[in-house]
């Protein structure tokens, strides 16, 4: 298995400029988390969906924060306009949910490493 | 207070000590408790998953207290590829068929020769 697939791996931009990261997770998982971490921050769960569904977006920073999912294979996650305080590094985790209660693994994605000028 | 608490360190040991992480976690109804490693610039992966009754891995053991709300990691015999942050992650159940991870901030281990 290829495991969690995120692209681009860095990006480097100017205020002001769009940005569109990517994930590809693991064939057969049903949750998809898109995290933001920084050293002053910890690692920050952005969004969660569910079977593609937004589930929670509560910690989407604000409206330049956008994600999708339109199919089980693919999400992006996209800051419009972007702002130096969004450069961190961005995961992208999947996992499989059922319901038996028991907790499952998260597979971490590399993650992209963004920087804002 | 904060969801799951971690002392930062970082904790510096020689190789071959012994080292124990604590992580407290305020939601008394969480349910699944995990640790996970991380790599300088490398994202966080599984090191263990922590059982009501305790669990060892190797040279790995983790512990739950329900009571006092807090969860363990003991490293014996520490190597120095051991040197990573270690990240705790606390889950409610998940009764309504959803439910969010909470991460740590993690705690920074230096295994020095």
């Amino acid at each position: 298995d290829a495991g969690v697939i995120q692209s681009p791996r860095h990006e480097v931009t100017e205020m002001g400029q769009e940005v569109t990261l990517r994930c590809k997770p693991i064939s057969g998982h049903n949750s998809l988390f898109w995290y933001r971490q920084t050293m002053m921050r910890g690692l920050e769960l952005l969004i969660y969906f569910n079977n593609n569904v937004p589930i929670d977006d509560s910690g989407m920073p604000e409206d330049r924060f956008s994600a999708k999912m339109p199919n089980a294979s693919f999400s992006t996650l996209k800051i419009q306009p972007s702002e130096p305080r969004d450069s961190a590094v961005y995961f992208c985790a999947s996992s499989f949910f059922d319901f038996s209660g028991i907790g499952e693994t998260q597979y971490f994605g590399p993650g992209t490493r963004l920087l804002v000028l | 207070r904060k969801e799951v608490e971690q002392d930062p360190g970082p904790f510096n040991v020689p190789e071959g000590a012994t080292v124990a992480f604590n992580c407290t976690y305020s939601n008394s109804a969480s349910q699944s408790f995990f640790w996970y490693r991380q790599d300088c610039r490398k994202e966080p992966k599984l090191l263990m998953s922590v059982y009501s009754s305790g669990n060892e891995d190797g040279r790995f053991t983790a512990q739950l207290n329900r009571a006092s709300q807090y969860i363990s990691l003991l490293i014996r015999d520490s190597k120095l590829s051991d040197s990573a942050t270690y990240l705790c992650v606390v889950k409610p159940h998940a009764s309504g068929g959803s439910y969010i991870p909470t991460f740590g901030r993690g705690t920074s281990l230096i295994v020095h020769p």
